[in-house]
This record gives C-alpha cells, sequence and structure tokens, in this order.
C-alpha cells in the first residue's frame, strides 16, 4: 500500500480552467501538507493541516484553497489557472514538526 | 544569508569514492535536521535524521556542527545509485520553521 498517495499524477490544462489535486496518507499522521517545487527544484511550503485544522497557510494566491475532510485527507483546488501555476505539487504528512516527512510521488501540473 | 544553504554541485565523483556535502543554516535557535535524497522526477525520501552526537547508516554518515552551523553528509564507498539530488532539511522550532534547502546534486560515475 502506498503510504501517501496523490492524485492525479499528470495534470495538463488550460489557464483559466479550475483544478483539483487529492492526497491521502495511510501513515496514521496528524499532519499534512502540500508543497510546489518549481522548475529551479526549490520545495516552498504552500499550506499545512494537523488534525483538520490549517495551520500553515503560507503567501499563496488565494485562487488555491486546501481542504481537509480528516486527518488522512488534504486536497488542493487552483481556480483560474495562470501559466506561472506549472510546477510539481508534493502532498507529504508527518507525525509532528520534528519527524522526517513522507512525500507523495507528486503531481506535473502543466497549464497551456 | 538565506536560511538554508547548499552548493548546488554537480558533484562528479568515481564509483569507489567518498564525498561529502555541507548545509549552512543561519538560524541559531534550530532543533531538528534531516536529510532528504530526491531522484529525478521523483519525490523526496527522508534518508536520515540528524543527531546532535552524529550517526551513522551503512554507507552514510550525518554530523552536526552547532557552533559553525552547518550539518554534513558523508557517502563511503559511492555507489551509482547513489546519484540523485541531496536535499538537507532544518526545523528551527515548529510546523512554521521547517526549510528545504535548494539540493546538491551528486552524479557518481562508473
Amino acid at each position: 500500500d502506498t503510504a501517501v498517495s496523490q492524485t492525479p499524477k499528470y495534470l495538463v490544462t488550460q489557464m483559466g480552467n479550475d483544478k483539483s489535486i487529492k492526497c491521502e496518507q495511510n501513515l496514521g499522521h496528524d499532519t499534512m501538507y502540500w508543497y510546489k517545487q518549481d522548475s529551479k527544484k526549490f520545495l516552498k511550503i504552500m499550506f499545512s493541516y494537523n488534525n483538520k485544522e490549517l495551520i500553515i497557510n503560507e503567501t499563496v494566491p488565494n485562487r488555491f484553497s486546501p481542504k481537509s475532510p480528516d486527518k488522512a485527507h488534504l486536497n488542493l483546488h487552483i481556480n483560474s489557472l495562470e501559466l506561472g501555476d506549472s510546477a510539481v505539487y508534493f502532498c507529504a504528512s508527518s507525525q509532528a514538526a520534528d519527524y522526517g516527512y513522507t512525500f507523495g510521488s507528486g503531481t506535473r501540473l502543466t497549464v497551456v | 544569508r538565506k536560511e538554508v544553504e547548499q552548493d548546488p554541485g554537480p558533484f562528479n565523483v568515481p564509483e569507489g569514492a567518498t564525498v561529502a556535502f555541507n548545509c549552512t543554516y543561519s538560524n541559531s535557535a534550530s532543533q531538528s535536521f534531516f536529510w532528504y535524497r530526491q531522484d529525478c522526477r521523483k519525490e523526496p525520501k527522508l534518508l536520515m535524521s540528524v543527531y546532535s552526537s552524529g550517526n551513522e547508516d551503512g554507507r552514510f554518515t550525518a554530523q552536526l556542527n552547532r557552533a559553525s552551523q552547518y550539518i554534513s553528509l558523508l557517502i563511503r564507498d559511492s555507489k551509482l545509485s547513489d546519484s540523485a539530488t541531496y536535499l538537507c532539511v532544518v526545523n528551527a522550532g515548529g510546523y512554521q520553521k521547517v526549510t528545504f534547502g535548494t539540493g546538491t546534486k551528486l552524479q557518481v560515475i562508473p
């Protein structure tokens, strides 16, 4: 069983569309994250939820909205997609801040 | 000064060589440290935590130098499969203060 699974793996869409990425973890971790990795490979935190509560909300456009229906799921919805949103989006989970993260395999988003 | 800095490389080393990477951090209050490896077009995977006393896992040794504010990763007897980007991660306390370095690329050559 995959520990952190995210879907879809690839997403190609036109500017202006709305899309969602889903993430699920079966590790029993309390905290889940969304990271964005741009073309320069820099991993930047976007959001984090701890037991369904938003604890990190970095400066990202409000076109990005996370949603955590329960502590095993964290989804990311993106409205009005722009070219600059093209990147790899990684979901991750951890038991606590001082523990290492387990990452999903990533969603490669391409906006055309 | 960046919060976490790594030499991007690439480090090109022959098989069997020993190679070491450093990662410097700016926040002296940093509490926990990790090394991850990321293969091309894959997700980062936790390689090892870095403990104050240093720790070893097979061919990999991690060290922490609080006085000079850096962590290091030593790889002995490099294998072709060690080729990857190595990311250091520093936690200055709490979820909001976890910072990833931009990675050091290692290429092990036959």
